[in-house]
């Protein structure tokens, strides 16, 4: 069963780029790496998926070193709206099933 | 719209009436999946469905159960609600049960349950 570890917290300024690090020393060779945000009271959001090298979408850029045992999850020139959980998600089927295991998440802080 | 929708948003009920909380998505998924989430303890899966019929326990499946009769829905129950059971429920739904696939969920709105 993979695992993820994320900083609890992070505080950050508008303008500035954040970079957030999820360790997964356990990934699996065919689990891909998941990232959502989550504001207050909504549903969590898909954000980025990779599984190895580096991923840039409209929102976020993803990068996965080659050993795969973390990730780096990178927000451009942050906003007060950017403030947010964000969760780091890495497969589970090792367990044989298709269970989905949230982790704590990171609670990002932006401020002006 | 591509969308999960759950019903109701909100319910205050009390301990041991039981309650249907309601998921339906519109975009032909396979998987779908209910969590609940309380403070300082993020999400955890209850219950989960791969298809039709077939559902399967996540961490935290006692007291509650669900059903997957058609593909667009899949309910989540409380037989004897209690006040443990005091949380903000999500359900979600997913494309497929590939690796990829899977870990993109769709989220509904949520569901606050108090109980009394």
């Amino acid at each position: 069963l993979a695992k993820t570890t994320q900083p609890i917290s992070m505080d950050s300024y508008e303008g500035q780029e954040v970079n957030i690090t999820c360790s997964h020393n356990n990934i699996a060779t065919n689990d891909y790496i998941t990232w959502y945000q989550q504001f207050p009271s909504q549903g969590p959001r898909f954000i980025i998926q990779g599984y190895k090298t580096k991923v840039t979408n409209e929102v976020a850029s993803l990068f996965i070193p080659a050993d795969r045992k973390s990730s780096t999850l990178s927000l451009p020139r942050v906003s007060l709206s950017d403030t947010a959980v964000y969760y780091c998600l890495v497969g589970d089927l090792n367990t044989g099933g298709f269970k989905t295991i949230f982790g704590a998440g990171t609670r990002l802080f932006v401020k002006a | 719209e591509a969308q999960v929708t759950q019903n109701p948003r909100y319910l205050i009920t009390v301990t041991g009436k039981k309650l249907t909380v309601t998921c339906s998505q519109n975009m032909n998924h396979e998987y779908m999946s209910w969590y609940r989430q309380d403070p300082g303890l993020g999400l955890r899966q209850i219950y989960y469905s791969m298809n039709v019929e077939v559902t399967d326990k996540g961490d935290v499946p006692e007291g509650y159960k669900v059903s997957r009769k058609e593909k667009r829905n899949f309910p989540l129950i409380l037989e004897s609600p209690s006040p443990n059971q005091t949380s903000l429920y999500f359900c979600a739904s997913s494309l497929g049960l590939a690796e990829k696939t899977k870990n993109i969920q769709y989220f509904g709105a949520g569901t606050r349950l108090s109980v009394l």
